[in-house]
């Protein structure tokens, strides 16, 4: 079945640093979603990409859908401490599929 | 707040027992998801519904699992005879008819059964 593979699995960083994800498939998808979840909270919708190529800015956050339609990046620029979270890569087809997200640690 | 909203938050139960939870979507969507989230992973799909329509359910949703949405507002999931295996988070989300793609989530309902 359609898998996503989301990489890094978690990240210690510090505090300024910029961070780059991303999730891959060997299935196309027609469109990509990026989610932020916290502990005991359900996830927050971060970005939302429609077409391959595209590439779309949300304050900090960009994200981007690969030309092959095979996966999808997202940058956050000068990291502080409140983006520390789980953050989930979704990729919709026939079906939506979530990665299992990247865990971003953000050192003292 | 207008977002979506999940009742109850938490629910510890005894195996065997039934459950049932509420989703009230953000008004105006017209689409409502369930899914179910295990540590560590992500949430995993088990059905839709589009107005009071169900219109997809996964091969997750065994048939203990039964979903509502009666008039095509809020909606209910209820799990019959429940098992240690059904311990999880169950989210809801829902999404509007001119961007059926973007789901927004509430805070979930954490099952633990003992």
């Amino acid at each position: 079945g359609q898998q996503l593979n989301q990489s890094p699995q978690s990240m210690f960083i510090q505090e300024g640093e910029d961070v780059s994800m991303n999730c891959t498939s060997s299935s196309i998808f027609n469109t990509w979603l990026w989610y932020k979840q916290e502990p005991g909270e359900g996830p927050v919708l971060l970005i939302a990409l429609y077409k391959a190529g595209e590439l779309t800015s949300n304050g900090r956050l960009t994200a981007q859908f690969g030309i092959t339609r095979k996966d999808s990046f997202l940058n956050i620029s000068a990291s502080i401490p409140s983006d520390v979270g789980i953050y989930f890569c979704a990729g919709i087809g026939d079906k939506i599929i979530f990665g299992k997200g990247t865990r971003l640690h953000i050192l003292p | 707040d207008t977002g979506v909203s999940q009742n109850p938050r938490h629910k510890i139960t005894k195996r065997g027992q039934n459950v049932t939870f509420r989703c009230d979507p953000i008004s105006e969507h017209n689409r409502l998801y369930w899914y179910r989230q295990t540590l560590g992973q992500g949430p995993e799909f088990l059905t839709y519904f589009q107005n009071e329509a169900q219109l997809e359910k996964s091969r997750l949703l065994s048939d203990r699992f039964s979903a509502e949405r009666p008039k095509g507002s809020f909606s209910t999931l209820e799990i019959q005879r429940t098992e240690q295996g059904d311990s999880a988070m169950y989210l809801c989300a829902s999404s509007s008819f001119g961007q059926i793609y973007e789901q927004y989530f509430g805070p979930g309902t954490r099952l633990t059964v003992t």
